[in-house]
């Protein structure tokens, strides 16, 4: 079945660097990629999203990639703030009812 | 306001008594789905409902029971809790399946002793 894998698991910047996260995923078939960040005591909430038939997506400081023929997406965020620091799970739809994520990548964000 | 209410939000019980979690959703959504969050293993769906009377199983759907009887209602159902069903669960609604953004609620941290 379809396998996300997400890196890496903590990640640690500084206040005004950028931050990446990537993600894997194995059925091909999959053409909606979402990224949702969850807050300290809250349900992840989604922040962007992609479709197969894009290459790339930008939203003010946020951005994803998404190469299909590696199966590769990622989550660049620019200019970090204290903010941005909570947990950010991606996930890939093939279309259907199932959605996969992957297993979470916590950003701290140093003032 | 649009939004989907867990109750209850934290809950201690013991190995056999069957609970239950609710889970309603305001906006019209004819999807819904039950996800449970364990450390390092990210977010894993147990059920999934398509519309009112219409369930299917996730990947982790051994030990759990669901109902869609009401299309803003999708409550969980442990009958027979174990420790190993200890965890952060979150109910989620979307207007498209997994196609579209899903809307989850705020959590219900679970812990079977």
């Amino acid at each position: 079945g379809e396998n996300v894998e997400q890196h890496p698991s903590t990640l640690s910047v500084q206040e005004g660097d950028s931050a990446v996260i990537k993600c894997t995923y194995s059925d091909s078939a999959s053409n909606y990629f979402p990224w949702y960040k969850q807050e300290l005591g809250k349900g992840p909430q989604l922040i962007i999203d992609i479709r197969s038939n894009v290459g790339e997506k930008k939203d003010q400081r946020i951005a994803v990639t998404l190469n299909k023929t590696a199966k590769h997406f990622s989550l660049h965020i620019t200019e970090t703030q204290p903010e941005d620091s909570a947990v950010y799970f991606c996930a890939a739809n093939t279309g259907g009812f199932k959605t996969i994520f992957g297993a979470g990548t916590r950003l701290f964000v140093k003032a | 306001e649009a939004q989907v209410t867990q109750n209850p939000r934290y809950l201690i019980t013991v190995t056999g008594k069957k609970l239950t979690v609710t889970c309603s959703q305001n906006m019209n959504h004819e999807y819904m789905s039950w996800y449970r969050q364990d450390p390092g293993l990210g977010l894993r769906q147990i059920y999934y409902s398509m519309n009112v009377e219409v369930t299917d199983k996730g990947d982790v759907p051994e030990g759990y029971k669901v109902s869609r009887k009401e299309k803003r209602n999708f409550p969980l159902i442990l009958e027979s809790p174990s420790p190993n069903q200890t965890s952060l669960y979150f109910c989620a609604s979307s207007s498209n399946g997994g196609r579209y953004e899903q809307y989850f609620g705020p959590g219900t941290r679970l812990t079977v002793t």
